[in-house]
C-alpha cells in the first residue's frame, strides 16, 4: 500500500512560519487534499483544503506541486495556541481511494 | 462546538463484550463517517453513510458495525470486544456524500475494554 507519511515532530517558535509537508505517492487523481488540526481530548478540526497549486485561508496556506505526490501545510507566525497535532487526509489509489490519513505531525510551539 | 454530539464519553467494558456507540450529526448534514484512532494505528477510517445508506468503506472489522437512521443519528456496534479495540472512536458529518469535503467531527467515545 502506498503510504501517506508526515514527520513526527516539529519544534518552533512564537512569531515563525512553519511548514509541514506531507508525502502521498499515490492519491486519488480526482481527489482533494485535505489537513486537519488536533488538540489533545478533542475531534479533529479542518484547516484547509486543496487539489492543486495554493490555496491560502485565513490561517494558512495550502501548497501542492503539479505531480500531487505531496503537499505542505503553511502556518505563517505561529503562536503558543498553534501546538497541536496537524494531520494530512487523502485519498489512497492503492487502497481502493480510500480515506487515509498521515500519521500526524506534533507541533510544539515554544515561547 | 463542532455541533456533532457523541455518546458515551467514556465507555469501559470487558473482552467479549458488545458495545454501541451513538453519534448525532451536525442539523441538515446528510453524511455521518466514523473513525478509529489508537497510538499504534494513528486515525483510521471505518465508514461512511450518507442519508440513511452506506457510501464507503474502510478498515472496519467484520465484528463491528454501523447504520444510519431516518433521523439522521448514526450508532457504531462493536462485539466480540477485544483488548485491542480499545481507542478512542470519532464520528465526523458533513453537508454532502462527497468523502473529501469538510468534515466536523464530534468530541469522541472513549473506549476502554478491560
Amino acid at each position: 500500500l502506498a503510504k501517506t507519511t508526515q514527520p513526527i515532530s516539529m519544534d518552533s517558535y512564537e512569531g515563525q512560519e512553519v511548514n509541514i509537508t506531507c508525502s502521498h505517492n499515490n492519491i486519488a487523481t480526482n481527489d482533494y487534499i485535505t489537513w486537519y488540526q488536533q488538540f489533545p481530548s478533542q475531534g479533529p478540526r479542518f484547516i484547509i483544503q486543496g487539489y492543486k497549486t495554493k490555496v491560502t485561508n485565513e490561517v494558512a496556506s495550502l501548497f501542492i506541486p503539479a505531480d500531487r505526490k505531496s503537499s505542505t501545510l503553511s502556518l505563517p507566525r505561529v503562536s503558543l495556541s498553534d501546538t497541536a497535532v496537524y494531520y494530512c487526509l487523502v485519498g489512497d489509489v492503492d487502497a481502493g481511494n480510500m480515506l487515509t490519513f498521515g500519521g500526524g505531525t506534533r507541533l510544539m510551539v515554544k515561547p | 462546538d463542532s455541533g456533532v454530539t457523541q455518546t458515551p464519553k467514556h465507555l469501559i467494558t470487558a473482552t467479549g463484550q458488545r458495545v454501541t456507540l451513538r453519534c448525532s450529526p451536525r442539523s441538515g448534514d446528510l453524511s455521518v463517517y466514523w473513525y478509529q484512532q489508537s497510538l499504534d494505528q494513528g486515525l483510521q477510517f471505518l465508514i461512511q453513510y450518507y442519508n440513511g445508506e452506506e457510501r464507503a468503506k474502510g478498515n472496519i472489522l467484520e465484528r463491528f458495525s454501523a447504520q444510519q437512521f431516518p433521523d439522521l443519528h448514526s450508532e457504531l456496534n462493536l462485539s466480540s470486544l477485544e483488548l485491542g479495540d480499545s481507542a478512542l472512536y470519532f464520528c465526523a458529518s458533513s453537508g454532502d456524500r462527497n468523502l473529501y469535503n469538510e468534515q466536523f467531527f464530534g468530541p469522541g467515545t472513549r473506549l476502554t475494554v478491560l
